[in-house]
């Protein structure tokens, strides 16, 4: 119940194209849905996050869309670009865990030119 | 506003050794967890300290500890250590309240390598 299983594994899109990345969670308790950007020797960077009482949210060209009665939600990156290859992670937490994030399992993207 | 900091960013141990990490927080943060990343098991959660109590412990066995001082930084050990436990280490940074409270930030990581 504390697993947040994410897919693809991997994605490769070409420039412009919309990548499209989904999660899907079981423990309804979860209140708190990040998405993390990861590139190589770097840490997790902070892209964008949503709570279950929001069914989409925008920032730039970023789009998570949520669908709580399915427990899924899904990271759209709109016109994407090679800067865009990188790694990404969707993540869950719960109220009472404070600092305590589930992670997916990843998913490497890369935008071809 | 600088971000989390950790020290050492690269470090090569032997097995059996023990060895010790560092972290700054975001300058106001008051909430410091660790987490465990490696290609087989990915983002895993360690544990989280808040005005230097431990709140929040994943499943890793003892070896690994870690400790939070007054001013919020806090460093995590591991003793005899072990092959498995190469990884990039990373900690991260919140506010621990308010609206923005879940919001945590990772620093850049140590990155472990047992031989």
């Amino acid at each position: 119940q504390q697993q947040v299983k994410q897919s693809p594994q991997s994605l490769i899109v070409q420039k412009g194209g919309i990548p499209i990345i989904n999660c899907a969670y079981e423990n309804t308790a979860f209140d708190y849905f990040p998405w993390y950007q990861q590139f190589p020797g770097k840490g997790p960077a902070l892209l964008i996050a949503i709570r279950p009482d929001v069914s989409e949210k925008k920032e730039g060209r970023f789009t998570i869309s949520f669908n709580k009665s399915a427990k899924q939600f899904s990271l759209h990156i709109m016109d994407s670009q090679p800067g865009d290859s990188a790694t990404y992670f969707c993540a869950a937490s719960m109220p009472s865990n404070t600092g305590k994030l589930i992670f997916g399992q990843g998913t490497t993207l890369q935008v071809k030119p | 506003k600088a971000g989390v900091t950790q020290t050492p960013r690269y470090l090569i141990k032997t097995r059996g050794q023990q060895v010790t990490l560092s972290c700054s927080p975001i300058s106001g943060h008051r909430s410091v967890s660790w987490y465990q990343q490696t290609p087989g098991q990915g983002l895993q959660f360690l544990f989280e300290y808040f005005s230097e109590t431990q709140r929040n412990k994943g499943n890793f066995p003892g070896r690994f500890s870690g400790r939070q001082f007054s001013n919020s930084r806090s460093e995590m050990n591991v003793s005899t250590l072990e092959l498995g436990d190469s990884a990039l280490y990373l900690c991260a940074s919140s506010l621990a309240g308010g609206p923005s409270g879940n919001t945590i930030y990772f620093g850049e990581g140590s990155w472990l390598t047992v031989v």
